[in-house]
């Protein structure tokens, strides 16, 4: 079945620590975005990446870095810099000129 | 992206129809109406977009008024499964080579009770 994962589902980090969350997809999608979403509110754009090896910050991209070595995978790093790195943290893909966005499950981090 | 306006719950029965509203009074000519959806603690799901026709698929109808100023998301015969956020969201379609984030506004809570 093609799909997006996002491993793990859950994941609790002490603070000053950074964090890598990982995103899978296999369905041939050449769009990538990383959003982040808090309790009761809509979701928020962190990057994204039109095409391998390159990738753009969306709207609340500090303390977070990324990578897109491979057109599948599109892992994110919450590093230390992040002032409040707790939230559920979404995947989504899309082909590159359709508008569809398909999103992983997600990962809910908690930083204590 | 244009504005959307949703009322901030509903309640439907199993069974019936649910019919979301969405308000985007300042739509422009190129501006797509689209709908998602999340369940609680999952990731969105796409459902329907239109542009000024009424739309169905194998999930949802959607209705445009014809100054497209308002639109309705139906689902024809809910069940408790369909309880989630529902997002009305409306932008201009992805032009070629380009990728583009979604903004969500805070949706409808839709509840279907048994």
């Amino acid at each position: 079945d093609g799909g997006i994962t996002q491993s793990p589902k859950y994941l609790f980090r002490k603070e000053g620590q950074n964090v890598t969350l990982s995103c899978e997809q296999n369905l041939n999608h050449d769009a990538m975005y990383w959003y982040r979403q808090d309790p009761g509110q809509g979701l928020r754009l962190i990057y994204y990446s039109q095409i391998v090896n390159d990738f753009q910050k969306g709207d609340i991209a500090e303390g977070y870095s990324v990578s897109r070595e491979k057109k599948e995978s599109f892992p994110l790093t919450v590093t230390s810099a992040q002032k409040n790195p707790t939230a559920f943290y979404l995947c989504a893909s899309s082909i590159g000129r359709a508008d569809e966005q398909y999103f992983g499950p997600g990962t809910r981090l908690t930083v204590t | 992206d244009a504005k959307t306006t949703q009322p901030p719950s509903m309640d439907c029965a199993e069974g019936r129809a649910a019919n979301l509203p969405c308000n985007h009074s300042t739509i422009s000519g190129n501006e797509y109406v689209y709908w998602y959806r999340q369940i609680h603690s999952q990731g969105p799901q796409y459902i329907i977009h239109g542009l000024k026709n009424n739309e169905t698929n194998e999930m949802a109808s959607l209705i445009i008024t014809e100054d497209r100023k308002s639109s309705t998301l139906i689902l024809p015969h809910a069940t408790l499964r369909d309880t989630a956020v529902y997002y009305c969201i409306v932008r201009v379609p992805l032009s070629s080579g380009s990728a583009r984030q979604l903004t969500f506004g805070s949706g409808t809570q839709l509840t279907v009770l048994p």
